[in-house]
């Protein structure tokens, strides 16, 4: 069984511009995860989606970072602009409902 | 507020020895816990998940155990092998939602 993918899996960008991270779930898994792990912190859910809607969005900085999840099967995590702060490893997680998440590898993003 | 907590922060160890690691979160009310593993550069794995009726769930060397009235679970690793240094992360799922919350992890080296 293939794995959640993500893509990239490195970004180096300045500060003030715009990036886009892309995650394939585990085919037939409805739930999708994004989250923003800060190096040496766990990760913080950003925001859940259950097919194309969105469950919860409360961590999500709305004012900079957007997420779809069009046809609920990929997902599309965008930042604009970024900030130094921004830096940190972005995790994509499915799942089906109510079971066990499955984590992509991440993708490390880094702001200059 | 909701939040999960993880001591030490690093461990390092010699091969073979039993070790135990802590979690502790603020909200008893919690639906059920997991502890993951993070290898550097790799998304989560799963280790082990306990519903918030159990006391205690079981892996091979490893055994987790909760304690919902004192806000605490400890996960266990008998035998300790170089193969499992990694970051050991605790999540709580408060609300059954599956939005997890995560600890900041503990960093384990385990020395030949």
């Amino acid at each position: 069984e293939a794995g959640v993918a993500q893509s990239p899996r490195y970004k180096i960008i300045e500060k003030r511009q715009s990036v886009a991270f892309w995650c394939n779930p585990i085919s037939g898994h409805a739930t999708l995860y994004w989250y923003q792990q800060i190096l040496g912190q766990g990760p913080k859910l950003l925001i859940q989606f259950q097919n194309n809607g969105v469950v919860d969005d409360s961590q999500l900085p709305k004012d900079r970072f957007s997420a779809e999840r069009l046809k609920g099967v990929d997902s599309t995590l965008k930042i604009q602009p970024a900030k130094l702060e921004d830096s940190a490893v972005y995790l994509c997680a499915s799942s089906f409902i109510g079971a066990s998440q499955f984590f992509g590898p991440g993708t490390r993003l880094t702001v200059l | 507020k909701q939040e999960v907590t993880q001591i030490p922060a690093a461990l390092s160890v010699p091969e073979g020895e039993n070790l135990v690691l802590n979690c502790s979160f603020t909200d008893s009310a919690i639906y059920n816990l997991q502890w993951f593993r993070q290898d550097p550069g790799k998304g989560l794995t799963s280790l082990l998940l306990i519903q918030s009726s159990q006391r205690e769930q079981t892996s091979g060397r490893l055994n987790a155990s909760l304690d919902k009235s004192s806000g605490r679970s400890t996960l266990y690793i008998a035998a300790s092998q170089p193969g499992d240094s990694a970051t050991y992360l605790c999540a709580v799922d408060y609300n059954a939602g599956n939005m997890l919350t995560f600890g900041g992890g503990t960093r384990l080296m385990v020395k030949p």
